[in-house]
């Protein structure tokens, strides 16, 4: 398995600034997804942070809003930009593991995001 | 579009109550089922990963299985230590590494 550690765990922002969370991960790994779970619901991708090149987004999201880095194999930051009370939701970082010919996928804690 | 229906929305057991949760997917090409545990406040805790009609895996008191329409999560005698919100996932073969996930169970055992 691997261990997945995202800074902050939570936050409360003022609307119109930017929250940056970290993603920090054990191990080397091809692939880190960013997801989004907003009260109550399932969670959502948002991007897959590839190394070396640009995020790939889902339908719906844009880099203006969520940028995304991704400087080596074991660490990646997604930002929230330009905060509205409607961003508030847990973003969780995600890493999948292909131990033989299983599929594992793992998540961090989730940083809980509050725009005030 | 893939989909994953969940049900029931909630659960509860009295403890040693054994049941089941059902996750009904919809998905072009499945290459793999997930459940995953979630506490409140916490990221989601993998389980399984289920590939194929027919398959079965384990863990303690659960059991996944897997149909070409449908997954169950059968959790037998359950304990309170088992109350969390259960999430089911798919990744189809067509969507790269994209999970698309149900709205969860929320499952409460009293003592």
């Amino acid at each position: 398995s691997a261990v997945i550690s995202q800074k902050p765990s939570r936050d409360i922002c003022q609307r119109g600034t930017s929250l940056t969370i970290q993603c920090q991960v054990d191990s080397q790994v091809t692939m880190m997804f960013w997801y989004r779970q907003q009260p109550g619901q399932s969670l959502t991708l948002i991007a897959t942070a590839n190394q070396g090149s640009e995020a790939t987004y889902e339908s719906g999201f844009v880099i203006d809003k969520f940028p995304i880095s991704r400087p080596n194999l074991t660490f990646s930051t997604l930002t929230v930009s330009n905060l509205s009370p409607e961003d508030s939701s847990i973003y969780l970082c995600s890493v999948e593991a292909r131990p033989g010919a299983n599929t594992e996928a793992f998540f961090g804690q989730g940083t809980r995001l509050t725009v005030v | 579009e893939d989909q994953v229906t969940q049900s029931p929305e909630a659960l509860r057991l009295q403890e040693g109550e054994s049941s089941s949760l059902n996750c009904s997917y919809t998905v072009s090409g499945l290459r793999g089922l997930f459940w995953y545990r979630q506490d409140p406040g916490k990221g989601p805790e993998f389980l399984f990963t289920l590939y194929s009609a027919g398959e079965e895996k384990e863990k303690e008191r659960l059991k996944a299985t897997l149909t070409k329409k449908e997954s169950f999560l059968h959790i037998t005698a359950p304990k309170p230590e088992d109350s969390a919100t259960y999430l089911c996932a798919v990744q189809a073969r067509t969507s790269g590494s994209r999970l698309t996930f149900g709205e969860g169970t929320q499952l409460t055992v009293n003592p």
